[in-house]
Parts: C-alpha cells; structure tokens; sequence
C-alpha cells in the first residue's frame, strides 16, 4: 500500500494564479519531505523541503505547508508561470532509516498562458 | 558540469537476457540509489548503497541486484529479465543519506 498519495493526477491553472498540490501520507515516522519537479524525458530535480518540526517553508514563489496532524502537506506556487507545467512527485523520508524514501504518483501541473 | 548519468536512455530486451544498466556521477556523493516509475504508482525504492560495498533493499529489489565497487558508479542488474520489470528507471546520489537526491534522466526498459 502506498504511503505516500498524491490524489490529484493533474492540474490545470491559468497563468499568474495560484497552484496547490497536496499530498497525504500514512506514516508517522517520516520527518523530511520534498516536492520534486519533473519535465518530459528528463530526471525529477529537487524543488523544496520541509523538516517535520516545522509547519511552512518558503522559497521564492514556492511555499510548502506542513500539517502534521492531518498528514498533509501542500505546494503552493504563486504566481504560476508556464514555465512551471511538470509533473510534481511528493516524497518523504523514513526517519528510522534515512536511506529510504517514499514518492507520490506525482500531479502534473498545466499552467496556460 | 554535476551530474548523474545513465545508460542506456532506452533498451528493448527480451525476457531471461541478462542486462545491466549503468549509473554514474561526478559528485562524489556517498549515497546512491535506484528506482523504478510505473504509472499511478510513483517512484518506488529498488536498492540504495550507503557506500563502496554497502548496499541494502528498498521496497521493490526482487529479480534486481546492483553493486558499489567505486564511489562514483551503481549499476543496477536485471539477471533474468520479466515482462513486468517493464518500467521507467532513474538513479539518483546525495552527498549522504537522507538528503537532496540528484536525478538521471531515466532508462525506458521494455521486456517483451
């Protein structure tokens, strides 16, 4: 089973709004989490992260919240750039054992101009 | 220029053919990994190797196998090829564990 959801499989915003991508895990032991940017025929490249002791990380037009209790964690991308279509996978650390990571099943995100 | 590279980009095989895909990265990372992405299920852990001569399973290693004998280069194995190894596959290496993963642009294997 996955521990590890990304709900949404796509995401369709205009340019200059808002995107938020959520995802949802199951395991309390995970305590680093990532949001990771995927284009077409290339590897995923690190986007940004989040400690699990904190509830929000802020970086440029990146922001990912953290809700610990509900475990939850959102991306939100503001304003949205074309630029910014890709798939987005969410991944999370085992924090018994940090050479392991789980991933979501990604959201790809369309930005129309 | 950093990074992690994998060959080949593309291999159609079929099954028992013995294959190996190569991983390597100029960073000189400690911590290297493999995955494999099927749709609707996201990347899944095969193997990673803390180290030379350090390796361990993830989530998915049967029918995989993989070696460190240099830093730089994890190759992974497929012994006996299957149908449902078909799949996309990227190696990854951080500086250590549990951090930033660099990424591999990804093998399409097919095995028919």
């Amino acid at each position: 089973d996955q521990q590890v959801k990304q709900n949404s499989p796509s995401l369709s915003v205009q340019e200059g709004r808002i995107s938020i991508l959520n995802c949802d895990y199951t395991n309390s032991m995970f305590d680093y989490f990532l949001w990771y940017k995927k284009y077409p025929a290339e590897g995923p490249t690190f986007l940004i992260s989040i400690s699990s002791i904190k509830d929000k990380n802020e970086d440029g037009r990146f922001t990912v919240f953290l809700n610990k209790s509900a475990k939850h964690l959102s991306l939100h991308i503001v304003p949205s750039q074309p630029g910014d279509s890709a798939v987005y996978f969410c991944a999370a650390r085992n924090g018994y054992n940090f050479n392991k990571f789980y991933f979501g099943s990604g959201t790809k995100l369309n930005v129309k101009p | 220029e950093a990074q992690v590279t994998q060959n080949p980009r593309y291999l159609i095989t079929v099954t028992g053919k013995k294959l190996t895909v190569t991983c390597s990265q100029n960073m000189n990372h400690e911590y290297m990994s493999w995955y494999r992405q099927d749709p609707g299920l996201g990347l899944r852990q095969i193997y990673y190797s803390m180290n030379v001569e350090v390796t361990d399973k993830g989530d998915v290693p049967e029918g995989y196998k993989v070696s460190r004998k240099e830093k730089r280069n994890f190759p992974l194995i497929l012994e006996s090829p299957s149908p449902n190894q078909t799949s996309l596959y990227f190696c990854a290496s951080s500086p250590s564990p549990g951090g930033i993963q660099y990424f591999g642009a990804g093998t399409r294997l097919s095995v028919l």
